[in-house]
Order: C-alpha cells, then structure tokens, then sequence
C-alpha cells in the first residue's frame, strides 16, 4: 500500500502548478484522499480531502485554498490531482498526499472515525520570484 | 473552525522515559482525535485513531485517552526511533485541524 507524489516545482507568485499523488496496493476508487502542506520549519496543515465517487466525490478544502486550489481525482489511473493557482509565496512547503482511513463506524453521527493512514513521501512546491 | 492546541511545545527525555503529551479542542469532538508522529524530513505516521486506538503495527508502548474536548498520548517508555515531532489532529467536521506539535527531543 503506497501513495507517491510529484509534481513540485519551483513557481512564481501568481503562478500555477498540479501535484499528482498515484496510488497502489488498495482499492483507489473506494479511497477517500487528503491533501497536507508543511511550510518550511512549520507544523502540519490540512490543504482538503475528496471522498470517493460512491460517497458522493465531494471535496472539502481549508479556507486559505479555498477558491485558488481544486483536487480531483482520476480513479481509472489511481491518480489524485491538487490543482494550484493565484500561487503565494506563503504556499510554500513540502505537499504529501494521504490515503484516509474510516474506523469505529459511529451509529449516532452516521459516520466512522477518519484518519490519514497511508502517507507519501511529499513533494516540494517553492514560490518565489 | 476547531482549533487544537498541544502542550508542552516541546519537551526533553530520557530513553526509557514516559511521556505525556496533551491536547485540547476549542470544542468538543467526542472521540474523533488522531495522534500522528513525525521524524525529521520524513512523512507523518498514524499512531492512533478514534482517540485510544492503536493504529495495526503501532508498539503498544503508545497509548491514546481522552474524549470531549481533553486528550494526551503517552509514551510509556521512550525509544531512541520516538524522538519526533507529535501532532493531534481533529477529524470531527471540516476543516480537518492539527495542533500546532510537540517535539520530543533527548535530554
């Protein structure tokens, strides 16, 4: 079971840039996927997450991306895509791409306990000019 | 959105030692808090889920409690491959939050 990024590059601000995060080892098309950024020295911070088609294929994204990213996913290739515009140079970072987990399904909220299982190695996106 | 704060930020230890991080949400979230570990220029790994489940593979030495809005991991005896950077992370509603970490470092 593994997830492998790439795509990172160095970029200008106000640029664009897709990262790719290939899966094996599990059946991708029922995967939810995740997206995480770590800025230089910094802790973690959750980019946004798209659930598999069969639960709807909704995606959610944190309020600093929220407009400028879009992650989509290609299940024929066992491929997630992070789609990056208007690029800051607070964007920053290495990007790892995770394989979620749902565990202890909760009868009350309808839902189990996700978690980020299986993590990529990152690729680095650096904007500057 | 939920935010997590972890004390201490960063604490030092011995081998051997156990250690006690803790966790606390801005709001409740019931159990739905996640424990991660990350060594230096490396990607994170699930430790625990759900709070006080060990993750498959995970040496029993780690276990998780809490619920609501208090949580702490512990280390109950501190292994040279444990000197890391620990991050909770909130996986009750959306935007998904990590505290800020605890960097576990040798004394």
């Amino acid at each position: 079971v593994q997830v492998v990024e790439s795509g990172g590059d160095l970029v200008k601000p106000g640029g664009s840039l897709r990262l790719s995060c290939e899966a094996s080892g599990f059946t991708f098309s029922h995967a939810w996927m995740s997206w995480v950024r770590q800025a230089p020295g910094k802790g973690l911070e959750w980019v946004g997450r798209i659930k598999s088609k069969n639960d709807g294929g909704t995606v959610d994204y944190a309020v600093p991306v929220t407009g400028r990213f879009t992650i989509s996913r290609d299940d024929s290739i066992t491929t997630v895509f992070l789609h990056m515009n208007s690029l800051k140079t607070e964007d920053t970072g290495v990007y790892f791409c995770s394989m979620i987990s749902g565990y202890n399904y909760d009868n009350r909220r309808k839902t189990y306990h996700y978690a980020m299982d299986v993590w990529g190695q990152g690729t680095t996106v650096t904007v500057s000019s | 959105d939920i935010q997590m704060t972890q004390s201490p930020s960063s604490l030092s230890a011995s081998v051997g030692d156990r250690v006690t991080i803790t966790c606390r949400a801005s709001q409740s979230i019931n159990t739905y808090l996640n424990w991660y570990r990350q060594t230096p220029g490396k990607a994170p790994n699930l430790l625990i889920y759900a709070a006080s489940n060990l993750r498959g593979g995970v040496p029993s030495r780690f276990s998780g409690s809490g619920s609501g809005t208090d949580f702490t991991l512990t280390i109950s005896s501190l292994q040279p491959e444990d000197f890391a950077t620990y991050y909770c992370q909130q996986s009750y509603i959306t935007p998904l939050t990590f505290g800020g970490g605890t960097k576990v470092e040798i004394k």
